[in-house]
């Protein structure tokens, strides 16, 4: 079985603050992992996803994220915050057959 | 980039109707789709997998009878809310993928109020 945890469900920052928004995973299996972004009303944008290939994976936006399986973690950052990062930020396992488990989500503001 | 299309993106409807919502893959051949619905302000859950000419794979919980789907092209996908009730209201996002461990692509969602 998968799940993903991610550690609070909002989170504020200042512009031009880091961004850190953190998942924990459990996979009996190799997991894909993943980042989206959802704006208000609107559908998931994939932000970047980790398929076992380089562990620091770089995504659109200037977001980054590192697979840690010491720590089953992969935890999203961005060095510095603009408004237009406002958003519900998932993130989600795979067992690689295209069937994701999604988190419960972190709201992000961002503030002036 | 690979598009999803999913329509309507907002629908009103009485309680006791049935309502149809589509997902169309534009410029790939989506072998698989998925079918998820989010409540306000939690994640997304999935409700279903739907494979392309065959039997949609229901989640636990979600009733196959009231929320019917038909994967009847490599191209369409639709989910129909039967009989929908004011709990049935929720965000419904479809995704399409061209296979296994291929990429996912999103709909923009369908905001489903039953009044």
């Amino acid at each position: 079985a998968q799940s993903v945890t991610q550690l609070g469900s909002h989170v504020s920052v200042s512009e031009g603050a880091l961004v850190l928004l953190r998942c924990n995973y459990s996979s009996s299996v190799p997991p894909y992992l993943f980042w989206y972004v959802q704006y208000p009303n609107q559908g998931l944008q994939l932000l970047l996803k980790y398929t076992s290939a380089a562990t620091l994976v770089k995504g659109i936006n200037g977001f980054e994220a590192e697979f840690k399986k010491s720590e089953t973690s992969f935890h999203l950052t961005k060095p510095s915050a603009h408004m237009s990062d406002a958003a519900e930020y998932f993130c989600a396992v795979s067992n690689q057959g295209g069937k994701l488990i999604f988190g419960q989500g972190t709201e992000l503001s961002v503030k002036p | 980039g690979a598009v999803v299309s999913q329509h309507p993106s907002w629908v009103i409807c009485k309680s006791g109707t049935s309502v149809k919502i589509e997902c169309r893959s534009l410029d790939f051949q989506a072998t698989t789709m998925f079918w998820y619905r989010q409540f306000p302000k939690q994640s997304l859950m999935l409700m279903a997998t739907s494979n392309e000419g065959s039997k949609a794979t229901y989640e636990q919980g979600v009733e196959k009878d009231k929320f019917l789907i038909n994967h009847a092209s490599l191209t369409l996908s639709t989910l129909t809310v039967t009989s929908a009730h004011p709990e049935d209201s929720s965000f419904y996002i479809c995704s399409a993928s061209q296979g296994m461990g291929e990429k996912l692509f999103f709909g923009s969602g369908t905001q489903l109020s039953v009044l």
